[in-house]
């Protein structure tokens, strides 16, 4: 299995710097978000989870941002190392029983040395 | 924990050839999804089974496309005939019960239809 996208959205960092990588929902009834990683010949794996009625979120190195008034999430990877880079996507769940989520298009993050 | 285990890897068949996709969920996770990603429609959803019943089966693109939970540990996806247009990446996942909903992929597999 490989990673898609020869025409997605890249974000290039200088490794050390912090990422920003953003996603526009489509729903405003949704109520479960998650922000996945997926490297190269890999399937998506899971990174850091919110719901609707928080707005910050924080992991390891990473922070979820959630405005629901723009339906906007972000992901914000703090000192971004080489092994950030790959496609991130984010998926919102639509119909409230966790089941049914719908993906974002992803980002590409590249890390620079 | 193995994780989730698909197979073939790679599957490279000729157009009108029946392809069986197989997934092995985690151990005790009780629900299991199968996703296609292409380039132009990035990551879809196409059924997911709860406790081996199929829940949500409006992602299957026809009626050349059919998937089965037959127990708690196999699923298969098959696409009969197959056609150039069902290349894709093809993803498994799968998610225990309760708690948080993320859901654990498996590598995948990538089907080439000539």
């Amino acid at each position: 299995g490989e990673s898609v996208g020869l025409h997605l959205p890249t974000l290039s960092v200088q490794e050390g710097d912090n990422s920003i990588i953003n996603c526009a929902y489509s729903n405003s009834a949704s109520d479960y978000f998650i922000w996945y990683k997926q490297e190269s010949g890999k399937g998506p794996q899971f990174i850091i989870d919110i719901r609707s009625n928080m707005d910050k979120r924080q992991g390891q190195r990473v922070t979820v941002l959630l405005n629901k008034t723009v339906k906007h999430l972000s992901l914000q990877i703090a000192a971004t190392q080489p092994g950030d880079s790959a496609v991130y996507f984010c998926a919102e769940n639509p119909d409230n029983y966790g089941q049914n989520f719908v993906f974002g298009p992803g980002t590409r993050l590249s890390v620079l040395p | 924990d193995a994780g989730v285990i698909q197979s073939p890897r790679h599957e490279v068949t000729e157009m009108g050839q029946e392809v069986t996709l197989r997934c092995k969920p985690i151990s005790g996770h009780n629900s299991l999804f199968w996703y296609r990603q292409t380039m132009m429609r990035g990551l879809e959803l196409l059924i997911y089974f709860n406790n081996n019943v199929p829940i949500d089966d409006s992602g299957m693109p026809e009626d050349r496309f059919s998937a089965k939970m037959p127990n708690a540990s196999f699923s298969t996806l098959k696409i009969q005939p197959s056609e150039p247009r069902d290349s894709a990446v093809y993803f498994c996942a799968s998610r225990p019960r309760g708690g948080s909903y993320e859901q654990y992929f498996g590598p995948g597999t990538r089907l080439t239809v000539t």
